[in-house]
């Protein structure tokens, strides 16, 4: 158990409809990342959240977004949903510390039909 | 977006054997992890290494940091049934901040008893 946890675990929705996506970090952690992981690209990184402000961006669409609440758990918000979004999407955290480790979540799967 | 070329792509082992995999690059990286990833759940951090040439263990598995600081290595010795899986090797880019890992297409590992 990495401490991270996601909900929820499964999710089947349609094309054209919207999903949140939670995730409560470890405790203590305050940066939250969001990867996607699909069968054609892999784990990419979609965006990092730092005790509620945007660090960084990777390869996350103008239809998706991101927050981090005060009590630090975040939530993945994508919309417009279509066929090409089905994918396992990853929580990670990492210590406040000067080191790159992240852990991961159990991830959420999106099935868009 | 920049590329981790992990090889090899799947292995088909006998229980007890040996087994190498690694990742390379044309870019530098400044932190190299190997992830382990079984159906159905997150990558689960195996080994973190964060300097040129460094060799680290953690039980049966080896990892290295090329001295280029371009390639990866992991070995895993006298595998065992629950070691099947997908491996990944992640790298951090130099310049790059925390947590925003480039990841290799994974390593499918088969061990046969």
């Amino acid at each position: 158990d990495s401490g991270v946890t996601q909900t929820p675990k499964h999710l089947i929705t349609a094309t054209g409809q919207r999903v949140t996506l939670r995730c409560s970090p470890r405790s203590g952690d305050l940066s939250v990342y969001w990867y996607q992981q699909s069968l054609d690209q892999g784990l990419q990184f979609l965006i990092q959240y730092y005790n509620g402000e945007e660090r960084a961006k990777g390869n996350i669409l103008e239809r998706f977004s991101a927050q981090q609440f005060p009590d630090l758990h975040s939530e993945l918000n994508l919309s417009s949903l279509e066929l090409g979004d089905s994918a396992l999407y990853f929580c990670a955290s990492r210590a406040d510390s000067h080191t790159g480790e992240l852990f991961f979540g159990e991830g959420s799967r999106l099935t868009v039909l | 977006g920049q590329q981790l070329n992990q090889s090899p792509q799947s292995m088909f082992i006998q229980e007890g054997e040996d087994v190498s995999m690694n990742c390379t690059s044309s870019s530098i990286f400044n932190t190299w992890l190997w992830y382990k990833q079984d159906p159905g759940e997150g990558p689960v951090l195996l080994i973190a290494l964060y300097k040129a040439g460094e060799l680290t263990s953690n039980g049966r598995l080896t990892a290295q940091f090329g001295i280029t600081r371009k390639d990866s290595f992991l070995n895993i010795s006298a595998s065992i049934p629950s070691d099947v899986g997908i491996y990944f090797c992640a790298g951090q880019l130099l310049g790059t901040s925390y947590g925003k890992l480039t990841f290799g297409q994974g390593t499918i590992l088969t061990v046969h008893p």
